[in-house]
């Protein structure tokens, strides 16, 4: 079955760090751009980063720049997202997503179920 | 960064009526080598990740039902749900994706019986 699968959610104190992890199965996951987006409680949809096949191009929203960094490992068909300096502002739920087959950091075709982080003290 | 300004921020429609969902960039979207606008629609229920429905603008992602379309072009776009289903009660939200990231969505809108 093609699916993506986060893990790694968690309540944290403010200031503190968690790392979120993305596995997919079922397709080539070195073949695809992989994003992370997040869901806040009462808001809408935010794309966070997203990182090329390879590794070797990564893009962040600036909210999240120099505190968060993405990066996968196609042996372990993951992605990973670091966060440190978390904030209350970061408590969402996060899913990594899958551009479609030939995309270049277009849509997202595939996504998971997510992973909650909850950031308060 | 393309701001994404969906309308309205949530609307109530009939069993059978039409459901209609706009979204403004505040820059094209439109380009590329085959001319085509850089824009998805996504629906998302309570509890459940979003669901591509609609990419390029126009295109019907695999097993989307046909009452769901897409149209618009350079600024301008919308959703239409040509006769709302109570399983179409979510969330929807216009994406682009032209250019380098951030690939910015919409605020949502939200659809109710």
């Amino acid at each position: 079955e093609v699916q993506l699968v986060e893990s790694g959610g968690d309540l944290v104190q403010p200031g503190g760090s968690l790392r979120l992890s993305c596995a997919g199965s079922g397709f080539t996951f070195s073949d695809f751009w992989m994003t992370w987006i997040r869901l806040a409680p009462g808001k809408g949809l935010e794309w966070v980063a997203n990182i090329k096949q390879d590794g070797s191009d990564k893009y962040y929203v600036d909210s999240v720049k120099g505190r968060f960094t993405i990066s996968r490992d196609n042996a372990k068909n993951s992605m990973y997202l670091q966060m440190n300096s978390l904030r209350a502002e970061d408590t969402a739920v996060y899913y990594c997503a899958r551009d479609p087959p030939g995309g270049n950091s277009y849509y997202f075709d595939l996504w998971g179920r997510g992973t909650l982080v909850t950031v308060s003290s | 960064d393309i701001v994404m300004t969906q309308s309205p921020d949530s609307l109530a429609v009939s069993l059978g009526e039409r459901a209609t969902i706009n979204c403004k960039s505040s820059q094209s979207v439109l380009g590329g080598s085959y001319n085509l606008n850089y824009l998805a629609w996504y629906q998302q229920k309570p509890g459940h990740p979003p669901k591509l429905l609609i990419y390029w603008a126009s295109t019907r992602a695999s097993g989307v039902p046909d009452r769901f379309s897409g149209s618009g072009s350079g600024t301008d776009f919308t959703l239409t749900i040509s006769s709302l289903q109570a399983e179409d009660v979510a969330v929807y939200y216009c994406q682009q994706y032209y250019g380098r990231p951030p690939k910015t969505f919409g605020q949502g809108t939200k659809v109710e019986i």
